[in-house]
């Protein structure tokens, strides 16, 4: 079965670091690009950005770049999502989605990853 | 505000046919193909349209997908009140290195 398992949800302080973690399974991890989506508090969806495993090449939307960095490590099927320093603006549902790069579609999500930053 | 524009609600009762709209620019929807993601109520969102009008394996016929120009629509037939979710339109944009864009959802009730 394909499936993208996201880390669990995380409670951090504004101005905190944190890293979380998208692992794909029953397919080939290096043919696909992992996107990241933003999913704020009664919003709808924001593409932040994607990776390609296969050469860890990266690109983000305008509104993302420089605030978030995603990452990946093929060895073990996982792609990130890191920020350096989070703001109570951050708070929100993550999601990965396997990414094709034809016809740009993102048929395969993560169950999601509720970032929640307060003092 | 969204590069694409979606109606933020559609509404129809059981057994109806509604359609959802999304318009866009010649950047995105005019040079790319459009996908529709549904998302059911406290649950990662789906795809249920790619490529305009392709349906992925288990999406029911009741969905359909168009596009013209720079505008896309989502059919649902024989509306069921399994189908009153949030449903987004997204199209990859060519423009600043190439982006996906979504729509702002429209929220569909059935009444």
């Amino acid at each position: 079965e394909v499936q993208l398992v996201q880390s669990g949800a995380e409670v951090k302080k504004p101005g905190e670091s944190l890293r979380i973690s998208c692992k794909g399974s029953g397919y080939s991890f290096t043919s696909y690009w992992i996107s990241w989506v933003r999913q704020m508090p009664g919003k709808g969806l924001e593409w932040m950005g994607r990776i390609d495993p296969s050469d860890s090449y990266t690109n983000y939307s305008p509104s993302f770049q420089g605030h978030v960095t995603i990452s990946a490590d093929k060895s073990i099927s996982t792609a990130y999502l890191q920020w350096s320093s989070l703001k109570a603006s951050d708070t929100a549902m993550y999601y990965c989605a396997r990414h094709t790069w034809v016809s740009y579609y993102m048929d395969v999500w993560g169950k999601g990853t509720t970032v929640t930053v307060s003092s | 505000q969204s590069v694409l524009t979606q109606p933020p609600s559609a509404s129809g009762t059981p057994g109806q046919r509604v359609t959802i709209s999304c318009s866009g620019s010649s950047s995105n929807i005019g040079s790319n193909t459009v996908n529709w993601y549904q998302q059911l109520p406290g649950t990662a969102p789906k795809l249920l349209i790619y490529s305009n009008n392709q349906r992925p394996s288990g999406v029911p016929d009741r969905f359909s997908g168009s596009k013209s120009g720079t505008s896309a629509s989502l059919a649902i037939s024989g509306l069921q009140s399994e189908d009153e979710a949030d449903y987004y339109c997204a199209a990859w944009d060519d423009s600043l290195n190439g982006h996906v864009v979504f729509g702002g959802g429209t929220k569909l009730t059935v009444l």
